[in-house]
This record gives structure tokens, C-alpha cells and sequence, in this order.
């Protein structure tokens, strides 16, 4: 089944605890990328990445460091979280980055809900 | 910069009402649009889109047509469902602009009950 997986999906950690999402595709994509989703703030990005070794920031990068040394992987790290980090976080592929093509479909993970105490 | 602005919600509609989200644009080059839909409990996936103006996207009986004179992607359905229940995104990318993400709107709550 083609699929984008997140783990762990709940999380609750303290303040300054580094942590790692993991991110995961099967579906070959390029394209893969982070968001996270608060109440009254929609999704913002917070890094993507073109393919294996290349990454760039979104609008919300600060505090997240992201790796891509495989295609299939993409992992966000929290090296110190802290409680504004708190949030719904997402990770999502495609074939090709927003833009590049026309319309093409981005494939979203379930979602890692994230509180830091 | 790019900019994508829905209608405030949650919305509240009674089972067979008819549905419109509105849903409009600010881009600096040829965005493509898009409506995605979030489940309770689950990632966003994509519901329909549109590629270029006039087009009209269509998915589960839900309908959105590419206004370029209007910026606007309005989201319709004539009929919604319990089952219909959901967070819907409006969202845009835009192959003018250098961009390689794509622009969400905050998202609408639509609840339908029996």
C-alpha cells in the first residue's frame, strides 16, 4: 500500500529533551516535507526537501533540523524542544516539489501530535 | 507573496443541505489549486484540483471551479453527509513564484448532523 508513516504518532516530552519524528515513504517520491498545524494557524512549513542531501527551510524553521540521507526517509529533529513547539506535525511527498509541476498531489502522513511540558 | 483565505468556520449544516466554502487567492504567478480534506484523526488528503483557469475539479460529488477573474477556487457539494464531517484546506501552489511549497488556507470545520 502506498503510504507516508509518521512515528511515534502522540508524544509527550519536557523541555530541552532532544527528540526525532521519523518520516517514511514507499511511494520513490522526490519531493518530501514537514508541517505543523496549529488551531487558527492552518499548516505551515517548516523544512522540505528536493531529494537526498538537499534541504531548504520553510516558513516556520526555527528549533527543527531535518536530514534526508535516503529517499524514503525524512526525519524532523527537536534538538531542545520547548512548550511553543507544542503542535500537530505532518510530513507529506510527491513525485515532484509544489511548483515544479502543475497540480501535483502532495501524500500526507497521519500526523505526530506533539506536547512538550 | 502567496496567500490563500477561506471562510471562517465551523459550519454547521443539517444532513442534504447544500455546501459552499469559499475559498480565494493571492498568487504571483500561475498557481495551480487545490481543496484538501482532514478526517478526525487523520493527515490531510486531496479531495480535487485545478490547474488552470476555467478548469473545474470534482471528487465524492464535491465541485470547485478556477476563477482567475475573481481569485477564487470555491469549494460546493449539493448535497452533504454525516460521513462529510471534516476539516477542508484550501491550499494553492504556484510554479511562477520560486516556491516549492504549497500555500494552505486555515482550514474550515464542517460538521454535518442527521
Amino acid at each position: 500500500e502506498a503510504q507516508v508513516t509518521q512515528n511515534p504518532r502522540y508524544l509527550i516530552t519536557v523541555t530541552g529533551k532532544k527528540l526525532t519524528v521519523t518520516c517514511s515513504q514507499n511511494m520513490n517520491h522526490e519531493y518530501m516535507s514537514w508541517y505543523r498545524q496549529d488551531p487558527g494557524l492552518g499548516l505551515r512549513q517548516i523544512y522540505y526537501s528536493m531529494n537526498v542531501e538537499v534541504t531548504d527551510k520553510g516558513d516556520v524553521p526555527e528549533g527543527y533540523k531535518v536530514s534526508r540521507k535516503e529517499k524514503r526517509n525524512f526525519p524532523l529533529i527537536l534538538e531542545s524542544p520547548s512548550p511553543n513547539q507544542t503542535s500537530l506535525y505532518f510530513c507529506a511527498s510527491s513525485f515532484m516539489a509544489p511548483g515544479q509541476g502543475r497540480g501535483d498531489e502532495q501524500f500526507f502522513g497521519p500526523g505526530t501530535r506533539l506536547t512538550v511540558l | 507573496g502567496n496567500s490563500v483565505t477561506q471562510m471562517e468556520g465551523p459550519v454547521t449544516l443539517s444532513e442534504e443541505a447544500f455546501l459552499t466554502i469559499n475559498c480565494t487567492y493571492t498568487a504571483t504567478g500561475y498557481p495551480s489549486l487545490f481543496w484538501y480534506v482532514q478526517y478526525p484523526g487523520e493527515g490531510l488528503q486531496l479531495l480535487l484540483k485545478a490547474t488552470k483557469a476555467d478548469d473545474k475539479g470534482s471528487n465524492k460529488g464535491f465541485e470547485a471551479t478556477y476563477r482567475k477573474e475573481t481569485t477564487s477556487f470555491h469549494l460546493e457539494k449539493g448535497s452533504v453527509q454525516v460521513s462529510d464531517s471534516a476539516v477542508y484546506f484550501c491550499a494553492l501552489s504556484d510554479s511562477g513564484a520560486g516556491s516549492y511549497q504549497l500555500t494552505f488556507g486555515k482550514g474550515t470545520k464542517l460538521s454535518v448532523i442527521p
